[in-house]
């Protein structure tokens, strides 16, 4: 089975505040890819980023920046800077080759509201 | 044209009355997706369509069913729905059911009187 955990249910920042929302991961696949998502109030979530199993680098991409260690199966995402525009639901979500083909296991989200 | 198209955006309904939820997506996508986001809750997959052909139900109720007439469109028909299925309805699409990133639509607001 697949388990993905977003610890965090809510987070509240000022603006220019920097801000590290976790995900902690579960999967016996030993080939897998993990998402995150950005929904904001408008509802429609927003594709950030994709990793796989084999690549730990992290990835900087303007103010975001994910910190993926599978040694503890946690692929944390980092705000730099946190604008208004960045309040919005995030959702941590894996993908497992063997148990689930394209299912996507996502996490419960974490609510960032970042206040100006 | 945004990529994944949903309507209506909102819906209010009687249990009694039929209603269909609608999704286009122009992205050249082969596959669909349905999933229901109720509050407080983790997204779940309803069903899955690739190349047309339905190849997952996540053990939904038969009040709902869905239909993908082509690549590019997904419908979910609604039929005597219950209270708890007051929730918000997403669609998303993706290029083969592999590991490429699925693409969302604005969902559907559905109310249950």
């Amino acid at each position: 089975a697949q388990k993905v955990t977003q610890a965090q249910t809510e987070i509240s920042v000022v603006e220019k505040e920097d801000v590290t929302l976790d995900c902690v991961y579960e999967t016996r696949d030993t080939t897998y890819y993990l998402f995150w998502y950005k929904q904001p109030p408008s509802g429609e979530l927003v594709f950030l980023i994709r990793r796989n199993s084999f690549d730990e680098q992290n990835e900087i991409s303007g103010r975001y920046s994910w910190n993926f260690q599978k040694s503890t199966s946690s692929f944390n995402f980092t705000i730099t800077a946190s604008q208004v525009v960045d309040s919005a639901v995030y959702f941590c979500a894996l993908s497992g080759l063997m148990t689930s083909g394209s299912r996507l296991t996502f996490g419960e989200g974490t609510q960032l509201t970042v206040n100006p | 044209e945004t990529g994944v198209t949903q309507t209506p955006r909102h819906l209010v309904m009687g249990m009694t009355n039929k209603k269909s939820l609608k999704c286009e997506q122009h992205l050249g996508h082969n596959a669909m997706y349905w999933y229901k986001q109720s509050a407080k809750k983790p997204l779940e997959l309803m069903f899955v369509y690739s190349l047309e052909e339905r190849v997952e139900n996540n053990s939904v109720p038969s009040r709902f069913s869905p239909e993908c007439p082509n690549s590019s469109h997904l419908f979910l028909h609604l039929h005597t729905l219950q209270p708890e299925d007051s929730a918000l309805y997403l669609c998303a699409s993706s290029q083969g059911r592999g590991f490429e990133p699925q693409h969302f639509g604005d969902g559907t607001r559905l109310s249950i009187l």
